[in-house]
């Protein structure tokens, strides 16, 4: 069974500062997709990586795919409160793939 | 704008009782998914349904069913309620592709169970 573990699972800091959150698993993945889930909401799509060593920019948010497409980090910078929410990674474990694996989700807080 | 919608925001339960989720999309997509969402765990899939009566078990079918006689509609089914059915339900669609589309999702039924 292919897992995806994200770390850390809780984080809170303040407005203006950057983080990083990480997707991590001993398998390869076809592709992988970020969502993020705001309170009462279901998780939207946030961007998708399929290349090894992708980078990919959306406004203050970068997503990187690993070189062995094994993880992937997303890094934002000058968090704003509007960033507050659950962000969770998806795997898709081969091409074409249906279903995707999940990982635990990390849970973001941005202070005023 | 796409669309998935779920029957109920909310719902509270008696143990024993038998349990109707429903879900609907507006996007003519063949793949449709039951997840539960418990905090810490992440989303769990339930059952998959790739067309209007087909079905896969998800990693957690025990104690859930499914039903899909029209290609919008997809329902879940508790057929004896437990407490440790008391989650947060999400159901989701997609496109059937080549690749793997993206998962558009509802906004979840909160489910308690007494």
């Amino acid at each position: 069974t292919q897992l995806l573990e994200q770390s850390p699972q809780f984080l809170s800091i303040q407005e203006g500062e950057n983080l990083t959150v990480y997707c991590n698993s001993s398998s390869v993945f076809s592709s992988l997709q970020w969502y993020r889930q705001e309170p009462g909401e279901g998780p939207v799509l946030l961007v998708t990586v399929v290349t090894g060593g992708e980078v990919k920019k959306l406004k203050r948010l970068t997503f990187q795919f690993g070189d062995a497409r094994k993880d992937s980090s997303l890094h934002i910078t000058a968090a704003q409160p509007g960033d507050t929410g659950l962000y969770l990674c998806a795997g898709a474990p081969h091409q074409g793939a249906q279903k995707l694996v999940f990982g635990q989700g990390t849970r973001l807080t941005i202070n005023p | 704008d796409v669309k998935v919608t779920q029957s109920s925001r909310y719902l509270v339960k008696r143990t024993g009782e038998k349990v109707f989720l429903e879900c609907v999309q507006d996007m003519d997509h063949e793949n449709m998914f039951w997840y539960r969402q418990d905090p810490g765990l992440g989303l769990r899939l339930i059952y998959f349904s790739y067309d209007v009566k087909m079905k896969e078990k998800g990693d957690i079918p025990e104690g859930y069913s499914v039903s899909r006689e029209k290609k919008e509609r997809f329902s879940l089914i508790l057929e004896s309620a437990s407490t440790n059915q008391t989650s947060m339900y999400l159901c989701a669609s997609s496109s059937l592709s080549g690749s793997t589309d993206t998962q558009y999702f509802g906004p979840g039924t909160r489910l308690t169970v007494l």
